[in-house]
């Protein structure tokens, strides 16, 4: 069975500070891992993956994650940390076994970046 | 515009009274899948399906139906739902190399 790991519940850091959310994961075979945003009243955002290539993915607003193997880890990054920032981050694992394509979700990081 | 369509976006129902929520997808996107969203338990999976006629189960299933009769709908049906049901629905759709595109949400309340 595959799983995820947000260790962290709620993350507070000041505005222009770099910011990072940590994930874990835990699969049988190759992941293929995203990140989420969702803001108060609103479905979830997509806001990066990594399938495949550089362990460094870039993707919206500004936000990087870093697929490390070894830690089978994929922790959300940002160098600067903006108010509009806060809200609530899910990170997600499936993999692409036979026909099985279950995403399974962290229980996510509430972060808030504070003026 | 690629969007996945979620109906309604507020229910407040009572127990035992028979509700469906619509999913519609324009991407024509092969797998389908129902969430349900609770304070500090993330998201978790009630069924998926992985074309039309093919749905299985997810991590919680129970006091669930679904049916794919077309590759673009989803319906979630709950028959008798209970005041545990109260919670945050969403539905989304991928492909096989994609991310999940999610629904607006279902905030459902049973009373």
């Amino acid at each position: 069975a595959q799983s995820v790991a947000q260790p962290e519940d709620q993350v507070n850091v000041a505005e222009g500070n770099p910011l990072t959310v940590k994930c874990t994961y835990s699969v049988s075979g190759n992941p293929y891992l995203f990140w989420y945003v969702q803001y108060p009243n609103r479905g979830l955002q997509f806001l990066l993956k990594y399938i495949t290539g550089d362990n460094l993915v870039k993707g919206s607003y500004g936000f990087e994650a870093e697929f490390n193997k070894s830690q089978t880890s994929f922790h959300l990054k940002k160098p600067s940390a903006l108010v509009s920032d806060s809200a609530l981050y899910f990170c997600a694992v499936r993999v692409l076994s036979g026909s099985a394509r279950q995403l399974t979700f962290g229980s996510g990081t509430q972060l808030t970046v504070l003026p | 515009e690629a969007q996945v369509t979620q109906n309604p976006r507020y229910l407040i129902t009572v127990t035992g009274k028979k509700l469906t929520v619509t999913c519609s997808q324009n991407m024509n996107h092969e797998y389908m899948s129902w969430y349900r969203q609770d304070p500090g338990l993330g998201l978790r999976q009630i069924y998926y399906s992985m074309n039309v006629e093919v749905t299985d189960k997810g991590d919680v299933p129970e006091g669930y139906k679904v049916s794919r009769k077309e590759k673009r709908n989803f319906p979630l049906i709950l028959e008798s739902p209970s005041p545990n049901q109260t919670s945050l629905y969403f539905c989304a759709s991928q492909d096989r190399r994609t991310e999940a595109f999610f629904g607006q949400g279902t905030r459902l309340t049973v009373v």
